[in-house]
């Protein structure tokens, strides 16, 4: 079965300092994607990143970085010198190749920046 | 642009009643999701479909009933609605055949339904 843990549940941090978001998975496919999302407040989850189980090399967006490791089976966000503005619920998903409908999120993680 | 539109963003509706979630899709996709949202429990899958007139459970299926007439639209209904079911709702849909291949999943604005 498929699983996505984000242990944290709330992070809270002052506007410029770095934070990463962890995501574990578990998964007995050897291709799948990986997603994370971001919900502010309004609700609607906005698309931020997906990587496949076959490309392991980082990538990094403006503030926004993420680091996949399969040996670890972590995909990790880090966002650089937080703002007000990324404060937002943050969930990580998981979907086989095959089976997609199984797509499995994570718990989310709600991360506050304050001023 | 293309959307997932549900269409009804705040909804109060009373124990017992008959509720109906809407959502629309304009992309001609095949497949289409509903998905509860909750604290601590992140987004679980209720039903999906793949096809007009096909539906699948999901996770947690009970208590909901889902209706695909037509492809641009998923309606999600709960026959007697419990405040248990006060949650947050979302749709979703996706362009897929067989095998995932990292199409995008649109995601609607979700559906805030309270149970009194």
């Amino acid at each position: 079965a498929q699983k996505v843990t984000q242990a944290q549940t709330e992070i809270s941090v002052v506007e410029k300092e770095d934070v990463t978001l962890d995501c574990v998975y578990e998964t007995r496919d050897t291709t799948y994607y990986l997603f994370w999302y971001k919900q502010p407040p309004s609700g609607e989850l906005v698309f931020l990143i997906r990587r496949n189980s076959f490309d392991e090399q980082n990538e990094i967006s403006g503030r926004y970085s993420w680091n996949f490791q399969k040996s670890t089976s972590s995909f990790n966000f880090t966002i650089t010198a937080s703002q007000v503005v990324d404060s937002a619920v943050y969930f990580c998903a998981l979907t086989p190749e095959r089976g997609f409908q199984k797509l499995v999120f994570g718990t989310g993680t709600r991360l506050l920046v304050s001023p | 642009d293309v959307k997932v539109t549900q269409s009804s963003r705040y909804l109060v509706k009373r124990t017992g009643e008959k509720v109906f979630l809407e959502c629309v899709q304009d992309m001609d996709h095949e497949n289409m999701f509903w998905y509860r949202q909750d604290p601590g429990l992140g987004l679980r899958l209720i039903y999906f479909s793949y096809d007009v007139k096909m539906k699948e459970k999901g996770d947690i299926p009970e208590g909901y009933s889902v209706s695909r007439e037509k492809k641009e639209r998923f309606s999600l209904i709960l026959e007697s609605a419990s405040t248990n079911q006060t949650s947050m709702y979302l749709c979703a849909s996706i362009e897929a055949g067989e095998l995932f291949s990292g199409n995008t999943i649109y995601f609607g604005e979700g559906s805030w339904l309270t149970v009194v």
